[in-house]
């Protein structure tokens, strides 16, 4: 079946660093490619996604390319702030289309 | 972006007890609604799909029995806990697709969450 793994975290940056969180996926098929983020005390949001292979996600600085050769969608961002401290999810879309498989999050922690 | 809120954001009941727990879409219509169950460093793990309308769709070892799903109207889904027991302390997280049909859909946008506490 259909499953996202993500890099373990916590992921603890000083301000402008690299960040880099690691998801790899196992699925049949192209499925669509999500990143979702939780802020302290909010609902997940919608970071950025792709839908096909190859394609470039990007919002607020992160990106994400889908890369079918490596069942990859890695997130960067080349200058993390304090406000990017939250939990990230990378998800797909299930076989039938109708909902999404979560990887199991990771936490960043940016400090100033 | 569209809103869902969920009710209540936090209870805790004592063991045996049944606790209702409520997701509205706040500005938009959603004949399909998801719930989720989040433990604590785990993933969201898919529970059952709630369609207005009709019964809900239960994943793969989720008790049907014990997670009642009611899709009143086209903006309310409620998830009730019944005889909860200390295992069933968890993170309920719901969410609702926009545009149709579902197959289709483009995101999900998701309720804050309720921590449910069994004592």
């Amino acid at each position: 079946g259909n499953s996202v793994t993500q890099m373990e975290g916590p992921v603890t940056l000083s301000e402008e660093a690299f960040l880099t969180i690691n998801c790899t996926y196992t699925a049949t098929g192209y499925p669509s490619l999500f990143w979702y983020v939780q802020y302290p005390g909010e609902g997940l949001q919608l970071l950025l996604k792709a839908t096909k292979a190859d394609d470039k996600g990007s919002n607020k600085g992160f990106e994400a390319t889908y890369r079918k050769e490596t069942t990859s969608f890695h997130l960067e961002k080349g200058s993390v702030q304090v406000s990017d401290s939250a939990v990230y999810f990378c998800a797909l879309l299930n076989q039938a289309g109708t909902a999404l498989i979560f990887g199991k999050g990771t936490t960043l922690s940016v400090s100033s | 972006g569209a809103v869902v809120s969920q009710h209540p954001s936090r209870v805790i009941c004592k063991s045996g007890t049944s606790v209702k727990i409520e997701c509205r879409s706040l500005d938009f219509q959603a004949t399909t609604m998801f719930w989720y169950r989040q433990f604590p460093k785990q993933s969201l793990m898919l529970m059952a799909t709630s369609n207005e309308g009709s019964k809900a769709t239960y994943e793969q070892g989720v008790e049907k029995d014990k997670f009642l799903i009611n899709h009143a109207s086209l903006t309310l889904s409620t998830l009730t806990v019944t005889s909860a027991h200390p295992e069933d302390s968890s993170f309920y997280i719901c969410s609702a697709p926009i545009g149709s049909p579902v197959s289709s859909y483009n995101e999900q946008f998701f309720g804050p969450g309720t921590r449910l506490t069994v004592l």
